[in-house]
């Protein structure tokens, strides 16, 4: 059972659109991930967060941003979607240094 | 920095054998290791952990895996698959620190498994 959300699971919109991505966690905890993960592809960090306020960009360069306002929402917005953002998006969460909890992911493809 | 391997990208078993998936890692400090599952349309559910002590580990779902660090090797089995094992694996390694924010996946091993 799920207790990082992420919405919506699914999106399909076009060129140029500006979009975000929630993921909401009701766990409490402090640090908070977005990987973006493509078929056959490792995941690849692209932004995390230690706690409000905080945010760092990951391993992996990419156009969105991120902002952690409340300690249980980090959400991702893209200004506007190009087709080479057709991804799958997870977001993850963890207290401390414990493992990372995910969430069920969206899928994005951008036409 | 750190790397990690996974060697077979699909592996397909008849369902009750044994299955063993391989994962090799590179660092030049210590590691922490990890074993995620993905099932279809789902977010990543972690299997087990190697943080320290004994190299043998055992996780959920009867898996286990074994930390070879001559080998640089923490490959996953089970003794006996069901139909419902079939899923992605990710093996996955970060660095032994304070922060161990930077945790590295391997490209996933899909795991069929066949009545």
């Amino acid at each position: 059972e799920a207790d990082i959300y992420q919405t919506p699971r699914y999106l399909v919109i076009g060129t140029g659109k500006k979009i975000t991505l929630e993921c909401s966690q009701t766990m409490g905890h402090d640090k908070m991930y977005w990987y973006q993960q493509d078929p056959g592809m490792e995941l690849h960090l692209i932004h995390y967060s230690y706690g409000v306020n905080s945010t760092e960009k990951g391993d992996l360069s990419s156009e969105s941003t991120v902002s952690r306002i409340r300690t249980e929402h980090f959400p991702l917005t893209l200004e506007s979607a190009r087709p080479s953002h057709t991804s799958q998006y997870l977001c993850a969460s963890r207290w401390h240094n414990s493992p990372l909890h995910f969430g069920n992911g969206t899928r994005l493809t951008v036409t | 920095a750190q790397s990690v391997t996974q060697l077979d990208s699909q592996v397909p078993v008849f369902e009750e054998a044994p299955v063993e998936l391989r994962c090799n890692y590179s660092s030049s400090v210590s590691v922490y290791l990890f074993w995620y599952v993905q099932y279809p349309n789902q977010g990543l559910q972690l299997l087990l952990k190697y943080l320290s002590g004994s190299t043998l580990v055992k996780g959920i779902n009867g898996f286990e895996a074994e930390f070879n660090k001559s080998q640089t090797s923490f490959h996953l089995r089970k003794p006996s698959v069901h139909i419902s094992d079939t899923a992605e694996y990710f093996c996955a390694v970060s660095a032994v620190s304070y922060n161990t924010d930077k945790l590295i996946f391997g490209t996933g091993t899909r795991l069929q498994v066949f009545p």
